[in-house]
């Protein structure tokens, strides 16, 4: 299995403009999730889904951040307009049936730099 | 609600000495604890966890951790450095009936030649 695939791997963007940054989970795992680390604040749940659903989105920060997962085998996370605060490494991960138990399989991230 | 507390945001070792990244866990209902590991510019990986059962957990790359209710600590430790542990490395928890797992700050590893 190839992991979780995530892209870009790095993004440069100027304030103000639309960024999407996208994952591919682990087939078979159907929950996914969605986390930011900063320096400042650390690892950081934005937004998680089971079977494609999303469960709890209360980490998301301000309505510019969207996310949506269409099929079982992808999901983005869109950031609409960007600021330079949005700037952090973005991780997607997924999981079994039981994430409390399995753990998480994270992504390489992405790192998001808006200027 | 369940957290971790990381003590020591900076670990500072020689190579071929004891490694020990401390953990402590607040937890409403018996949880289950987790040790990640990131390398620069990777995702992060996990190395052990524990469920149930025995409470001394081996883990991947020699390492390995040990969970004491008493204590509310699931420290990690390995017994001889290697160059290749140089990583930050987190403490997550979640209880058996969440689906979120809460990490740590984490504590950044270096080995010393």
């Amino acid at each position: 299995d190839a992991g979780v695939i995530q892209s870009p791997r790095h993004e440069v963007t100027e304030m103000g403009q639309e960024v999407t940054l996208r994952c591919k989970p682990i087939s078979g795992h159907d929950y996914l999730f969605w986390y930011r680390q900063t320096m400042m604040r650390g690892l950081e749940l934005l937004i998680y889904f089971n079977n494609n659903v999303p469960i709890d989105d209360s980490g998301m920060p301000e309505d510019r951040f969207s996310a949506k997962m269409p099929n079982a085998s992808f999901s983005t996370l869109k950031i609409q307009p960007s600021e330079p605060r949005d700037s952090a490494v973005y991780f997607c991960a997924s999981s079994f049936s039981e994430p409390s138990y399995y753990g998480y399989t994270f992504g390489s991230g992405t790192r998001l730099t808006v200027v | 609600a369940q957290s971790v507390t990381q003590l020591g945001s900076h670990v500072s070792v020689s190579e071929g000495a004891l490694v020990l990244l401390r953990c402590n866990y607040s937890s409403s209902v018996p949880p289950y604890l987790f040790w990640y590991v990131q390398y620069p510019n990777q995702g992060l990986q996990l190395l052990l966890k524990y469920t149930t059962g025995a409470t001394l957990v081996k883990g991947i790359n020699g390492f390995e951790a040990e969970f004491k209710k008493s204590e509310t600590s699931f420290h990690l430790t390995k017994p001889s450095a290697h160059m290749s542990d140089a990583a930050e490395y987190f403490c997550a928890v979640s209880a058996r009936n969440d689906y979120k797992l809460s990490f740590g700050a984490g504590t950044t590893v270096t080995v010393r030649a």
